[in-house]
């Protein structure tokens, strides 16, 4: 497995206000998932994209994933207090069973 | 249906003592992993299990043991506790280690 690199690594913005983080890989994938932390809890999974979609929604999620540029993003829109939290990307290159591997994530606060 | 439970949630213990940090799913899958999450980086892998019987070593292995001996448990054992090993230790499982990893509340672990 590779580790993605998040950015920024950290961002505040006002409640309301959309939020968007990048991840960059080095290496082809088979999936990239989404994953976030609340303060001193266990990983949550967000959502997956496969190597072969380009975008996919979850509720107020939105990940996008450019290949060729080897990155994805993901989208918070009308962010809210509750999403205060880390949020990682696992980009995953399929065959080995080392499972996933994390990036120091980007730290989220949403203002009130 | 208790997801992924861990135990202790907090543990002090001495240099060189020994513990077990326990964690059991009840979702039936064959994938278990355990990682630890040091400030300022993201998890890192200790070791990994895909099946009972059946383990390996992640990216950081040494002066952990584990075993699996069923589908269901999978402990990690701290043979002689280090100061180094101070950390925060997530166990996760999945049916398959490329997708949707399900994680534990975490055990907060210091060594003094």
């Amino acid at each position: 497995s590779q580790q993605g690199e998040e950015d920024p690594q950290a961002l505040s913005i006002q409640e309301g206000e959309n939020a968007t983080m990048n991840c960059s890989y080095k290496t082809s994938i088979n999936n990239l998932q989404w994953y976030r932390q609340n303060s001193g809890r266990g990983l949550v999974h967000l959502i997956l994209i496969r190597s072969n979609e380009r975008e996919k929604h979850s509720g107020r999620l939105r990940v996008t994933l450019d290949t060729s540029k080897k990155s994805s993003s993901l989208l918070i829109t009308a962010s809210r207090a509750a999403d205060t939290a880390s949020y990682f990307c696992a980009p995953h290159s399929g065959g080995g069973a080392d499972g996933l591997t994390f990036g120091k994530g980007t730290h989220l606060i949403i203002q009130p | 249906n208790a997801g992924v439970t861990q135990t202790p949630k907090f543990q002090v213990l001495k240099t060189g003592q020994s513990m077990t940090l326990q964690c059991a799913q009840d979702m039936n899958h064959e994938y278990m992993s355990w990682y630890r999450q040091d400030p300022g980086m993201g998890l890192r892998l200790i070791h990994y299990s895909v099946g009972a019987g059946i383990t390996d070593q992640g990216e950081v292995p040494n002066g952990y043991n584990v075993s699996r001996s069923t589908t269901e448990d999978f402990p990690l054992r701290l043979l002689s506790a280090a100061p180094s090993q101070t950390s925060v230790y997530f166990c996760a499982s999945s049916y398959h280690p490329n997708y949707e990893q399900y994680f534990g509340p975490g055990t907060r672990l210091t060594v003094t």
